[in-house]
């Protein structure tokens, strides 16, 4: 069974300051790595998926890692801002579900 | 246009009732799924319908049916809602099964089970 795990839980950071949240898994037979982003009291929002053959995805600001081998993927938010503060869940996709990780909580302080 | 919706969005209630949420996307997407959230936040998989056709249930107790009437649609029945039925629920799609393209989420169904 997949098991998935986030550290740190919570952080907190001053605004323009580099995020790196940690994300690791126990079954390295996936599909895909995926990031999200939850706002409170709103859905999952997408933001990079990694195939199980790619090594990193980038969008914007946004800079996702994979290290299938080891179990391991890194989320980097470049220049952190303000609107950046929300719930950042990572997946991995196995066997047709995705398990999910407890997610990091990020507050950017401005 | 909203790509995955959900009725209602809060949905109070008394242990014992039977309630219903309904799912809708409009991405033509042939996947469709429903998750569980929980107090602390922990995400879990439900169930997957590919095509009208059910192809994961996770150990959820059969008081729970889901019911896809076309591949738009995938709906969630509860029988006999117990307190520990509180969470909030979200519905998802994607276009392959095996999560080989991103799943879009709906924005929940927040259930409070009194």
């Amino acid at each position: 069974k997949q098991e998935v795990t986030q550290i740190p839980a919570a952080l907190s950071v001053p605004e323009g300051e580099n995020l790196v949240l940690n994300c690791s898994f126990t079954d390295s037979a996936i599909y895909n790595l995926q990031w999200f982003r939850q706002d409170p009291g709103k859905g999952l929002t997408s933001l990079l998926l990694i195939q199980s053959s790619q090594r990193e995805q980038t969008s914007g600001r946004l800079n996702a890692s994979l290290d299938k081998s080891s179990g391991r993927s890194t989320l980097y938010i470049a220049a952190s801002q303000p609107g950046d503060s929300a719930t950042y869940l990572c997946a991995a996709d196995g066997n047709n579900r995705l398990a999910f990780g407890k997610g990091n909580q990020v507050v950017v302080i401005p | 246009d909203t790509a995955v919706s959900q009725t209602p969005k809060y949905l109070v209630t008394q242990m014992g009732n039977d309630k219903s949420i309904k799912c809708e996307q409009n991405l033509g997407h042939d996947t469709m799924y429903w998750y569980k959230q929980d107090s602390k936040k922990f995400l879990k998989i439900m169930f997957s319908y590919n095509n009208k056709e059910l192809i994961i249930n996770e150990t959820v107790p059969n008081r729970f049916s889901p019911k896809s009437p076309d591949k738009a649609h995938l709906n969630l029945h509860i029988n006999s809602l117990e307190l520990g039925d509180s969470a909030v629920y979200f519905c998802a799609s994607s276009q392959v099964t095996g999560g080989q393209e991103t799943q879009y989420f709906g924005p929940g169904t927040r259930l409070l089970v009194l």
